[in-house]
């Protein structure tokens, strides 16, 4: 099962900020978040990653509680083509594979 | 750089049948991943290839699915006899062999479909 709970819909606004949240209680101390995303029908793609330091990249930026039990990706200006589902990933300890949740169905309007 | 192929993109087979399915990796990856989602669940993993060996397959549903990797390059995934629970998109994904939290890339999927 999924160890991260993510509210099942978001709507934003073209131009501005998509904040969408992640809550992972049970995250170990050597569990990274990751974040994906998946556009229509295509493979998932990977947005960014953070141990528990936030983190940018040209994409998005994450920002994790410091008590690591939840994390925040931004879009920062949120365009149609963002519009997607994105999924909140605690990566398995010891493990490589990628256990995927349900997922916020983000969608941009103009 | 060529990003993760998967072939065929489409595949409509029917109950009984045997259906093939390929990834080509990134080169260079040594990482592979086979994932899936059937028809109103979530994306689940199958397996992961460490070049040619299997390194988990905890995911793999049942002794109808068969993964290989032969030479560490490219993967198949055959069903055989493939049945209508099946039915989904299938994803391939690679990463670099360098780090355990790598970024894995998947690629576009192969839908399947059973009749």
């Amino acid at each position: 099962d999924a160890k991260t709970t993510q509210p099942p819909s978001m709507d934003c606004a073209e131009g501005r900020a998509a904040n969408l949240p992640c809550n992972h209680s049970t995250i170990s101390g050597n569990e990274y978040v990751y974040w994906y995303r998946q556009i229509h029908s295509q493979g998932p793609q990977y947005i960014i990653h953070g141990l528990k330091n936030n983190e940018t990249n040209e994409m998005a930026s994450l920002i994790i509680t410091e008590d690591r039990k939840s994390s925040t990706l931004i879009l920062p200006h949120a365009t149609l083509r963002d519009t997607a589902v994105y999924y909140c990933i605690v990566r398995v300890g010891g493990t490589d594979k990628l256990i995927f949740g349900t997922g916020t169905r983000l969608q941009v309007f103009p | 750089e060529a990003g993760v192929t998967q072939f065929p993109s489409h595949s409509v087979i029917e109950k009984g049948q045997t259906v093939t399915l390929r990834c080509d990796p990134i080169s260079g990856h040594d990482n592979l991943y086979w994932y899936r989602r059937v028809m109103g669940k979530e994306i689940k993993f199958l397996l992961h290839f460490v070049k040619e060996s299997k390194q988990d397959e905890s995911g793999m549903p049942n002794n109808r699915f068969l993964a290989e990797r032969t030479g560490g390059t490219y993967s198949t995934l055959k069903v055989q006899p493939a049945e209508l629970e099946d039915s989904g998109v299938y994803f391939c994904a690679s990463s670099p062999l360098a780090s355990p939290t790598d970024t894995q890339y998947f690629g576009p999927g192969t839908r399947l479909t059973v009749l």
